[in-house]
């Protein structure tokens, strides 16, 4: 069965350095999402894109987040520069397109700890 | 904006007891919904959805859920809960947003813990 590929696991850092996430969707997938989960509450949207397109960033902490998705399959989020409350569990995952509501499939995440 | 409440954030039952989480949401117009399970030390995986047709919709290990369009709830619900069931549960609605795309929210949570 196809999965939501994530790397690193696991990362840790000090604050104001830069951090990078990479995510590779479910093939076919035309919508991926960087969700941020802090411990003890639900996935919050950070950003959707619809192939290599932002649809949604508007949850993006823009000063210090970018996302990209540049041939609209697999996408990279950066921190920089990471700060304490950046720590949490990143979460990506996909969806076979939008215009339609789909359902979502989830990678395993990318734990972050900022010390 | 579409916003989801799920009424218990910690659970604790015992073995072979029955189970209601709650989950409400915010939205005027046609959503999907959703819940989720995150077993300890695992990553977020699909439990059962609505999309529509029968409002009482079966998942995977037993579970179900009642999409009520009224009350804006969609509650999750087992009759007799198992000491593997302990994990967290998020409720999600996927709904349209103003673009065309769609847009998906997760509750908090609720912690689930099964004593044998």
């Amino acid at each position: 069965e196809a999965e939501v590929a994530q790397s690193p696991r696991y990362k840790i850092t000090e604050k104001s350095q830069a951090v990078a996430f990479w995510c590779d969707p479910i093939s076919g997938h035309a919508t991926l999402y960087w969700y941020r989960q802090i411990l003890g509450q639900g996935p919050e949207l950070l950003v959707q894109f619809q192939d290599e397109s932002v649809v949604d960033d508007s949850q993006l902490p823009k000063d210090r987040f970018s996302a990209e998705r540049l041939k609209g399959v697999d996408s990279t989020l950066k921190i920089q520069p990471a700060e304490l409350g950046d720590s949490a569990m990143y979460l990506c995952a996909s969806s076979l397109r939008t215009g339609s509501l789909e359902t979502q499939y989830f990678g395993p995440g990318t734990r972050l700890l900022v010390l | 904006a579409q916003s989801v409440s799920q009424h218990n954030h910690h659970v604790i039952l015992s073995e072979a007891a029955s189970l209601e989480l709650g989950c409400n949401y915010s939205y005027g117009g046609t959503v999907n919904l959703f819940w989720y399970v995150q077993y300890p030390g695992q990553h977020l995986q699909l439990l059962l959805k609505y999309f529509s047709g029968d409002p009482l919709v079966k998942g995977i290990k037993g579970f179900e859920a009642e999409f009520i369009k009224s009350k804006f709830s969609f509650n999750l619900r087992k009759p007799s809960v198992q000491w593997s069931d302990t994990a967290e549960y998020f409720c999600a609605v996927n709904a349209k947003e103003g673009g065309g795309y769609q847009k998906v929210t997760f509750g908090i949570g609720t912690k689930l813990q099964v004593i044998p």
